[in-house]
């Protein structure tokens, strides 16, 4: 079991910049998460899959945010037209099936100059 | 929304100490989850306990659900388990999204 797995680690972006962050999670984990993460606070909550439905969005996804998780496996997240504000951590979770245990991956850290 | 809260936000200990974090929640809940935060982001999993108590080495967790708490326990702390320690929690009526507290910032000096 390799761990749920982010790409990149890091990203710097000039405003107005569009992004686009990966993860995989781990094999057979049917539920993956996105979180945000801003210094000196806990995650925050973005955007939950089940298998490749998009079930549930945090008020925090502003229209510039999309996800994705085709057929299921890998996710992305794309944040258009990068503002300062959006410098975080962005974290992905995935759980198997029948369990709320989540398992986060090391995480993308995003600066926008 | 469900709130959580943990204390105290910054613990300093000497090595070996024993030291104990609280996380209290205003509502009930499907799973709780504590994790140790490394230095370069990675959430760490410790326990989930979304009631009873659970031990692994020098850590346990004992969660009272009825009574909205949870208790993480370090035993004879060590310079390597500083950073900073979250208790997370489901929502009842949730997808499964984890709802983080504020954090524990634990210091261990030598």
């Amino acid at each position: 079991d390799t761990g749920v797995s982010q790409n990149p680690r890091h990203k710097i972006t000039k405003r107005g910049q569009n992004v686009t962050f990966r993860c995989d999670p781990i094999s057979e984990h049917n539920r993956l998460y996105w979180y945000r993460q801003t210094l000196g606070q806990g995650p925050e909550f973005l955007t939950y899959f089940q298998n490749e439905a998009q079930l549930e969005k945090s008020r925090l996804l502003s229209d510039r945010f999309s996800a994705e998780r085709p057929k299921g496996s890998f996710s992305t997240l794309e944040i258009q037209r990068t503002e300062q504000g959006d410098s975080a951590m962005y974290l992905c979770a995935s759980s198997p099936p029948g369990s709320y245990e989540q398992y986060f991956g090391p995480g993308t850290r995003l600066t926008v100059t | 929304g469900i709130q959580v809260e943990q204390s105290p936000p910054d613990l300093i200990l000497q090595e070996g100490a024993n030291s104990t974090l609280r996380c209290n929640f205003s509502d009930s809940v499907n799973n709780l989850q504590w994790f140790h935060q490394n230095p370069w982001g990675q959430l760490i999993n410790l326990f989930y306990i979304p009631s009873g108590t659970k031990q692994n080495g020098r850590l346990s967790a004992t969660t009272v659900a009825t009574e909205r708490y949870s208790l993480l326990y370090i035993s004879s702390s060590q310079t390597t388990d500083s950073g900073v320690y979250f208790c997370a929690v489901v929502d009842g009526g949730s997808q499964g999204n984890l709802i983080f507290g504020k954090g524990t910032k634990l210091s261990v000096k030598p």
